[in-house]
């Protein structure tokens, strides 16, 4: 596609509900990250996959949260038990990723899930 | 752990009016430094990348210079306008674990008023 496309753009749920959220990268692009952003704070890295495989998920809070890409496209983050403190908005972002240190990410315009 | 910090977290200029936002890091050990913008309830949109090699990139009426050895980066936007309103965000991608992960300032919101 032409930008990097995430579903669903609002997402309220109850504390307790299982969410997935998905990220459709920009088509060739093997880099895919995900970010989370809390109100007023700048976006954390969560997880980087390049490819089907997740090369980096030190930033996932916790076994909560879990994160796959099976055919090294589209990317789904999936949160358990959700907390209210999962509250945020949740950023993909993808890059072509062959040039290590010149890698410009062009980021979706993000999943807001609110949980009551 | 690399720490990014942006000041002032808010600005607010008549339109008009040349404008610097300024970005600190404490680690030096950086592949590139990233400047994005962001719109209320948005997701970012990428400005200016400079590489760790380079002193300064331009795009339009931005100018992003880079000083790694001192960990400064700053953000000159030259005859701001209305439509510049927004929040700026600072990154640098780190060069640990192979990941090319960006750490993100917490941004400074600029207001141009007309």
């Amino acid at each position: 596609g032409a930008g990097v496309s995430q579903t669903p753009s609002n997402k309220v749920t109850e504390k307790g509900k299982y969410v997935e959220l998905r990220c459709d990268p920009i088509s060739g692009h093997t880099a895919l990250y995900w970010y989370r952003q809390s109100l007023g704070q700048g976006p954390e890295f969560l997880i980087y996959f390049q490819g089907t495989g997740a090369a980096d998920d030190s930033g996932l809070p916790n076994d909560r949260f879990f994160a796959v890409r099976p055919e090294g496209s589209v990317s789904t983050l999936k949160i358990q038990r959700t907390e209210r403190g999962d509250s945020a908005m949740y950023l993909c972002a993808s890059s072509s990723g062959r040039v290590p240190g010149a890698n410009v990410l062009t980021f979706g315009a993000g999943s807001r899930l609110t949980v009551l | 752990k690399q720490e990014v910090t942006q000041i002032p977290a808010a600005l607010s200029v008549p339109e008009g009016e040349n404008l610097v936002l300024n970005c600190s890091f404490t680690d030096s050990a950086i592949y590139n430094l990233q400047w994005f913008r962001q719109d209320p309830g948005k997701g970012l949109t990428s400005l200016l990348l400079i590489q760790s090699s380079q002193r300064e990139q331009t795009s339009g009426r931005l100018n992003a210079s880079l000083d790694k050895s001192s960990g400064r980066s700053t953000l000159y936007i030259a005859a701001s306008q209305p439509g510049d309103s927004a929040t700026y965000l600072c990154a640098v991608t780190d060069s640990g674990a192979g990941s090319y992960q960006l750490t993100f300032g917490k941004g400074t919101k600029l207001s141009v008023i007309p």
